[in-house]
């Protein structure tokens, strides 16, 4: 267990529709990170937040929104939702910008 | 732009058969390169982070080394519990990636008994 927790596991939508999903970073960690995994693009990253604030963007869709709330949890907002945003999305979170430990994924299927 | 390679895609080990996973990259300014292992339907597990050419970490039957162009896992005498996916990513020193991790597509490990 690496203390990262996403919620929910499961998430199964229709095209057009939004969501969010909801990390809570391990105790201490200020860095919270996005990533999106599917078969064919792997592992891709889409956007950090250091203490409440934006630090680096991947190529996260301008569909995709997140924000980090002063307690430090996360949510990515993903609307209008198409087939191919079908994926595990994976939230982590690191105490400064090394080590990054993973929660256990948000498994998206759009319909 | 930053780019990782992982080979093989696919290795099928017998139990007690030791072998090295590659890790090719490409960055501007490496300021760290971190192997994971990622089980089916599972986040990725940190297990190694190497800084600098010519540094080494070890952990059980897994030994990660660095030189300046790519990374090896070497796993010995490796289990039939150590089947997963080993994922290689690299972080870029300045600019304003920060954190960010840049994957390779990984190395999907079968050690059979």
């Amino acid at each position: 267990d690496s203390g990262v927790t996403q919620t929910p596991k499961h998430l199964i939508t229709a095209t057009g529709q939004r969501v969010t999903l909801r990390c809570s970073p391990r105790s201490g960690d200020l860095s919270v990170y996005w990533y999106q995994q599917s078969l064919d693009q792997g592992l891709q990253f889409l956007i950090q937040y250091y203490n409440g604030e934006e630090r680096a963007k991947g190529n996260i869709l301008e569909r995709f929104s997140a924000q980090q709330f002063p307690d430090l949890h996360s949510e990515l907002n993903l609307s209008s939702l198409e087939l191919g945003d079908s994926a595990l999305y994976f939230c982590a979170s690191s105490v400064d910008e090394g080590e990054q430990f993973f929660g256990p994924g948000t498994r998206l299927t759009v319909l | 732009e930053d780019q990782v390679t992982q080979s093989p895609e696919a290795l099928r080990l017998q139990e007690g058969e030791s072998s090295s996973l590659n890790c090719s990259y490409t960055v501007s300014g490496l300021r760290g390169l971190f192997w994971y292992r990622q089980d089916p339907g599972k986040g990725p597990e940190f297990l190694f982070t190497l800084y600098s050419a010519g540094e080494e970490k070890e952990k059980e039957r897994l030994k990660a080394t660095l030189t300046k162009k790519e990374s090896f896992l070497h796993i010995t005498a490796p289990k039939p519990e150590d089947s997963a996916t080993y994922l290689c990513a690299v972080q870029t020193a300045g600019g304003t990636s920060y954190g960010k991790l840049t994957f390779g597509q990984g190395t999907i490990l079968t050690v059979h008994p």
